[in-house]
């Protein structure tokens, strides 16, 4: 069972340019996420998918960002006219669906990562 | 505003010693805590977890205490070996929601020395 893919691993943009990011959940995994790590910090959440629709995307920048994961391919984060502030790792992870416990709430399901890709914009 | 807070930047131990890293969190709706170890050039991968409704889990080496008046966890680690050094994330999640939405620490960069 192949891990979460994501490419390309390195990337890099001239400023303006566009940058396109794949991520291929592991097999039988319908949720996706994607992070943001920017050099000395931590992972940032930026959006969370389900096939088709956008659950929760509170941590993307309101322009140039957008993500989608289609119902056939992998998720694609993209943005467009880079800026060099946009220098990262971007991290995609995927989890199986959520099971509902009762009035316990929700088993929480591990999320699983991928290598990441490395955007430098020039 | 940061949620889950690892204060400790960075931490050395020696061989064969304990580890310890801690985590503080600041939202009350979080009750499922994990620590993920990410080598450089890689991708977190999952180490332990632990849900409110417990105090203590382990798992060979490691094992993860919460305190949740205190709104504290900390992973403990014995014996250290090099292999474990490593960047080590706190994150927390709330089972309110139905996703698996995790907040992440900002990292602890452990050096185990030989």
């Amino acid at each position: 069972n192949a891990g979460v893919m994501q490419n390309p691993r390195h990337l890099v943009r001239r400023r303006g340019q566009e940058a396109r990011l794949r991520c291929s959940p592991m097999k039988g995994h319908s949720h996706v996420y994607w992070y943001r790590q920017l050099p000395e910090e931590g992972l940032k959440f930026m959006v969370y998918l389900q096939k088709e629709n956008i659950i929760d995307e509170s941590g993307m920048p309101k322009e140039r960002f957008s993500a989608e994961f289609p119902k056939e391919g992998p998720s694609i984060l993209r943005i467009q006219q880079v800026v060099r502030g946009d220098s990262a790792a971007y991290f995609c992870a995927s989890s199986p669906p959520s099971v509902e416990q009762g009035s316990s709430g929700w088993i929480k399901n591990i999320q699983y990562f991928g290598a990441g890709t490395r955007l430098s914009v020039l | 505003d940061q949620q889950v807070k690892q204060n400790s930047p960075s931490l050395s131990v020696q061989e064969g010693r304990i580890s310890i890293l801690n985590c503080d969190y600041t939202n009350s709706m979080f009750d499922y805590f994990l620590w993920y170890k990410k080598y450089p050039a890689e991708g977190p991968t999952f180490l332990i977890s632990i849900s409110s409704i417990k105090d203590k889990n382990e798992d060979g080496r490691f094992t993860v205490f919460l305190n949740k008046s205190a709104k504290h966890l900390s992973l403990h680690i014995v014996p250290s070996q090099p292999g474990d050094s490593a960047v080590y994330f706190c994150a927390a999640s709330a089972s309110e929601t139905s996703y698996d939405k995790v907040i992440f620490g900002p990292g602890t960069s452990l050096s185990v020395i030989p």
